[in-house]
């Protein structure tokens, strides 16, 4: 247990659908962050939160939409997703932004 | 853009020796982590190393960096069944303030 929570852990959704994939942690850490791990592919940086900022977009296409409402938690919010986004999706965080990341279990997610 | 990258992808070993692996980076960096992931899991950070230190220890895991080769190495002594596991290396560039993931050296241990 890292003290980082991811829910759902898996997740089927149609393309036309519209879903949300929560993170919490409650270690006081200051910065968040999603990744994206695909099948024979480097675990991708996807969005960076600091301090409730947004201060990295790596080029995310636009149907994956990050909040962050408070230092705790963060969202990923999902829709018209295509087969390709189907990956394992996780969540971290760390007291700065270059300090050790703690990650969630991760969400399985399976785009149909 | 990608910054570690570990080598070998793939490592088979019997139980009880060694493993090690490498990770090589391309620009300057402030520290360098590495993690496991096991299996369809979180990744869960097992050392860091900083840019002015040469080697770690913590238990079996020895880790040693060489900023002239821009590269480092896990070294994992008497290896258990329960060490299988995905291992990668991260680096932050020294101008940068994320750090970046390498694809992994999959470890597997025979019986």
């Amino acid at each position: 247990e890292t003290g980082v929570t991811q829910t759902p852990r898996h997740l089927v959704m149609g393309m036309t659908n519209k879903k949300s994939l929560k993170c919490e942690q409650h270690l006081g850490h200051n910065a968040m962050y999603w990744y994206k791990q695909s099948a024979k592919k480097p675990l991708e940086l996807m969005f960076v939160y600091n301090f409730k900022e947004q201060t990295e977009n790596n080029s995310v296409p636009s149907r994956f939409s990050p909040e962050c409402p408070n230092s705790s938690h963060l969202f990923l919010h999902l829709h018209t997703l295509q087969p390709e986004d189907s990956a394992l999706y996780l969540c971290a965080s760390s007291r700065g932004t270059v300090t050790e990341a703690f990650f969630g279990q991760g969400t399985r997610l399976t785009v149909v | 853009s990608q910054q570690g990258e570990e080598d070998p992808q793939a490592l088979s070993i019997q139980e009880g020796e060694n493993a090690t692996m490498n990770c090589s980076y391309k620009t300057s960096i402030n520290n360098l982590q590495w993690y496991r992931q096991n299996s369809g899991r979180g990744l869960v950070h097992l050392i860091l190393i900083r840019s002015n230190e040469r080697e770690k220890h913590s238990g079996r895991l020895r880790v040693t960096l060489d900023t002239s080769k821009k590269s480092s190495s896990l070294l994992i002594t008497a290896s258990r069944a329960a060490d299988t596991a995905s291992y990668f290396c991260a680096t932050d560039a020294e101008r940068d303030d994320k750090i970046i993931f390498g694809k992994g050296t999959r470890l597997h241990i025979l019986p």
